[in-house]
């Protein structure tokens, strides 16, 4: 059964360093998302994305946030300058179209700053 | 109003048990609605997707109330392997708004 792969499954980084967090979507998929889980919170939505470029984003995607979609098969969140409040788990989804449609996680990457 | 609010929990049940959770939003514009269950550290699953006349998939029932704007979840005869945080998930737009969760512990 096809899935959604990311990578690396834990990043460790300093703080203010960049890191750039992969996915790879489901071949078919059209609509691709980010997602953040802090420890013991809710999943928070960051951004959608279609036909590369972003549709939809959340008030904490700010400009240390960036996406892009390189070469039709990965899907990557980039965050420029890290924070400690960054630490938490960040989900790939993606689905087929828009509608009611299951999303697909990715089984996440935890995110340390120290 | 949270844009979506759930009981936290825990639900402490039996198993064997029949419970319920309730979660609510305030987008009236929302358009799809599911319940997804989350394991501990893991990604969150897809339980079920929850529509206008309601539905059922084996001992899962999914309830939607437009008018009051909230949705709910029936889960019969408890089993073990249904410990779990069950998020309540809306989607206005392009946007998906999560619920919190409620945690479930079934009790041998």
């Amino acid at each position: 059964e096809p899935e959604v792969t990311q990578t690396p499954s834990h990043q460790v980084t300093q703080m203010g360093q960049e890191v750039i967090l992969r996915c790879v979507p489901i071949s078919n998929h059209l609509y691709f998302y980010w997602y953040r889980q802090i420890l013991g919170q809710k999943v928070e939505f960051l951004v959608s994305f279609y036909n590369n470029e972003i549709s939809e984003k959340s008030e904490i995607f700010d400009d240390q946030f960036s996406v892009e979609r390189p070469d039709g098969s990965n899907f990557t969140l980039k965050i420029r300058s890290t924070k400690l409040e960054d630490s938490a788990m960040y989900f790939c989804a993606s689905i087929p179209s828009r509608g009611n449609n299951e999303q697909f996680f990715g089984p996440g990457t935890r995110l340390t700053v120290l | 109003r949270k844009e979506v609010e759930q009981d936290p929990g825990p639900f402490n049940v039996p198993e064997g048990a029949t419970v319920a959770f309730n979660c609510t939003y305030s987008n009236s514009a929302s358009q799809s609605f599911f319940w997804y269950r989350q394991d501990c550290r893991k990604e969150p699953k897809l339980l079920m997707s929850v529509y206008s006349s309601g539905n059922e998939d084996g001992r899962f029932t999914a309830q939607l109330n437009r008018a009051s704007q909230y949705i709910s979840l029936l889960i019969r005869d408890s089993k073990l392997s249904d410990s779990a945080t069950y998020l309540c998930v809306v989607n206005p737009y392009d946007k998906i708004i999560f619920g919190k969760g409620t945690r479930l512990h079934i009790l041998p």
